[in-house]
């Protein structure tokens, strides 16, 4: 089945780090542009970051400098390092697939909070 | 990175058809064709509707079209249905290689 994976979420303190996965099942990863996406509370979807097939990243000004997004061909999942969080990162955080975003995991759940 | 300019909500009694706008840039829809639309249900990842601006992935509704002129990219329902109610969000690539989604419309079906 061709599917994503996220996990990785959860309750974080301001300042610290977590690391997210998005696990992909039925193609290959590293043949594709992935990129994540976040959603916060009730609010819109915003792109957070993309890695494209040819291994070049781009990020969101709001991230830039703080989140990392990398993959593992071996494991063929995708990664989104996130570093000195903020309260305002608090989000579902969704993995996509292409160009087109034609395939979207469930989503994680990252909350930042004292 | 400013987000695209969708109305926050626009609404619509069954059988009828109702556009939604997506104004961006000459940076960003204006510049290229990949403008996507995305519906989602709450508590639902996000569905890929409309891609380049005017095609349909496979298994979509031809109720759903798309177009564009100039910086302003369109979604069309026609023949509205009560699972249509919904959010709705475009996105466009931008000269920069990022990519920028619109505020999101909510959909009521009357």
């Amino acid at each position: 089945e061709v599917q994503l994976v996220e996990s990785g979420g959860g309750l974080i303190q301001p300042g610290g780090s977590l690391r997210l996965s998005c696990a992909a099942s039925g193609f290959t990863v590293s043949s594709n542009d992935m990129s994540w996406v976040r959603q916060a509370p009730g609010k819109g979807l915003e792109w957070v970051s993309v890695i494209y097939s040819g291994g070049s990243t781009r990020y969101a000004d709001s991230v830039k400098g703080r989140f990392t997004i990398f993959r593992d061909n071996s494991k063929n999942t995708l990664y989104l390092q996130m570093d000195s969080l903020r309260a305002e990162d608090t989000a579902v955080f969704y993995c996509a697939r292409g160009r087109r975003f034609d395939l979207w995991g469930r989503g994680t759940l990252v909350t930042v909070s004292s | 990175q400013s987000a695209l300019t969708q109305p926050a909500s626009v609404s619509g009694s069954p059988g009828q058809s109702i556009t939604i706008s997506c104004t961006g840039t000459s940076s960003d829809v204006g510049f290229y064709d990949y403008v996507s639309w995305y519906q989602q249900h709450p508590g639902k990842a996000p569905k890929l509707i409309i891609y380049d601006v005017t095609n349909r992935p496979s298994g979509v509704s031809n109720r759903f079209s798309g177009s564009k002129s100039g910086n302003t990219a369109s979604l069309t329902i026609s023949g509205l249905q009560a699972e249509d109610e919904a959010d709705y969000y475009c996105r466009s690539l931008t000269s920069s290689s990022t990519w920028v989604f619109g505020g999101g419309t909510k959909l009521t079906v009357l």
